[in-house]
């Protein structure tokens, strides 16, 4: 079965620091994996997603992520944090069903 | 662009009480889903329909739930007699899945449901 392990339940980064957020997959083919990102009390809203092809993928808000099949990862990277980049995130994969991480909550100090 | 959309944003409901969260899926979309996101937790997968029936569910989705596809467009999730711990956001979700096995789902905004 498909799964999706976030491995970090925060992380704290300095506004205008890099981000890296770490997302593991389990799946035997390609898998379709996302980035979802969550403001308190809000919706879903996609970052990026991946089906197949490039495995850089560039997404909305400046966010990037890349596939590694060799590592079976899916990381979110940011180049600058910003302060309204403080939210959750959840990495996703879609079989016939969206499967979810557990979440990274993101805080950003001034 | 084409959304799926969920009505109401928020709603109360007194403990006992049935419930009806509504939503309307992309109008091509074949597959129609919903989730669960209890408060500061990850977001669970309860349903998912096709062809007018039940394709697969978790074990969250007991005999307290149902789902129906009334008309063309709507897609509903009812809970006959709300607990408080189903107090949570519930996302609709719609997708047109590939024969791989792989989908991209689209979501809704979510209802927030509170039951006191």
């Amino acid at each position: 079965a498909q799964s999706v392990t976030q491995p970090d339940i925060h992380i704290t980064v300095s506004e205008g620091a890099s981000l890296e957020l770490r997302c593991n997959y389990s799946y035997g083919a390609t898998p379709y994996l996302f980035w979802y990102v969550q403001s308190p009390g809000q919706g879903l809203q996609l970052l990026l997603k991946y089906f197949s092809g490039d495995t850089l993928v560039q997404g909305i808000k400046g966010f990037e992520a890349e596939f590694k099949r060799s590592q079976s990862s899916f990381n979110l990277r940011k180049p600058s944090v910003h302060w309204s980049d403080a939210a959750e995130y959840f990495c996703a994969t879609g079989g016939f069903k969206t499967i979810f991480g557990a979440g990274t909550r993101l805080f950003v100090k001034a | 662009e084409p959304e799926v959309t969920q009505t109401p944003s928020h709603q109360v409901t007194q403990m006992g009480q049935e419930v009806i969260l509504r939503c309307v899926p992309i109008s091509n979309h074949l597959y129609f889903y919903w989730y669960r996101q209890i408060l500061g937790q990850k977001v669970e997968f309860l349903v998912s329909f096709y062809n007018n029936e039940i394709s697969e569910k978790s074990e969250i989705f007991d005999d307290q739930f149902s789902v129906e596809r009334p008309d063309g467009s709507n897609f509903t999730l009812k809970i006959r007699s709300t607990k408080l711990e189903d107090s949570a956001m519930y996302f609709c979700a719609s997708s047109a899945p590939r024969m791989t096995g792989n989908t991209e789902a689209f979501f809704g905004q979510g209802t927030r449901l509170t039951v006191v």
